[in-house]
């Protein structure tokens, strides 16, 4: 499965939006862009997935560039409990979570 | 549904101790996933299980076993443990590929096990 990169760390402010980057420059043509979050030592939680198009649902988007070598995850209106780890991650969307890779992730903080 | 739950929440070792952490899921899922977090890291794979009576080595499975003898429950052991094993364990599951409505196959994660080897 393709690395990712992400930053360590973001900063955002309640109600604005928050656009967390990830690239991930070797994914193939069959991995798909995943992102996770975790909320303070709990289990990580799914958001959201995508292939090539742009992704929507009631937590956030996803946007993906036509090279799919890098993506954003939207959170069109930050609030304090999404004060988090994310974790973007490419794979194969077959059933086998057994290649989900978990890096370190961007820990975002939501600020009042 | 109460999705996927983890026994025990905490527990404190000591050196060359044994115990066995157990994963219940009730969603029928197939597929489950031991990992380990250790501070200010990402989650790695210790073992997992495409389905009832087998089980699959994952990234880090040394120091660890597993059994899945019923599809619900997916329990980890660790026959002596050691300090190198203080971690938070966490247990996940997905659907399989056969009859599921699923098209994203996201893992649902329990709430995790502290484990500290002293």
């Amino acid at each position: 499965d393709a690395k990712t990169t992400q930053p360590t760390s973001m900063d955002c402010a309640e109600g604005r939006a928050a656009n967390l980057p990830c690239n991930h420059s070797t994914i193939s043509g069959n991995e798909y862009v995943y992102w996770y979050r975790q909320i303070h030592s709990q289990g990580p939680q799914y958001i959201i997935h995508g292939l090539k198009n742009n992704e929507t649902n009631e937590m956030a988007s996803l946007i993906i560039t036509e090279d799919r070598k890098s993506s954003t995850l939207i959170l069109p209106h930050a609030t304090l409990r999404d004060t988090a780890v994310y974790y973007c991650i490419v794979r194969v969307a077959s059933a086998g979570g057994f290649k989900t890779i978990f890096g370190a992730g961007t820990r975002l903080f939501v600020k009042a | 549904n109460a999705g996927v739950t983890q026994t025990p929440k905490f527990r404190v070792l000591k050196t060359g101790q044994s115990m066995t952490l157990l994963c219940a899921q009730d969603m029928n899922h197939e597929y489950m996933y031991w990992y380990r977090q250790d501070p200010g890291m990402g989650l790695r794979l210790i073992h997992y299980s495409v389905g009832e009576g087998t089980t699959a080595k994952g990234e880090v499975p040394d120091g660890y076993n597993v059994s899945r003898l019923k599809k619900q429950n997916f329990l980890l052991g660790l026959e002596s443990a050691a300090p190198s094993q203080t971690s938070v364990y966490f247990c996940a599951s997905s659907y399989s590929n056969r009859g599921t409505t699923s098209s994203s196959y996201e893992q649902y994660f329990g709430p995790g096990t502290r484990l500290t080897v002293t």
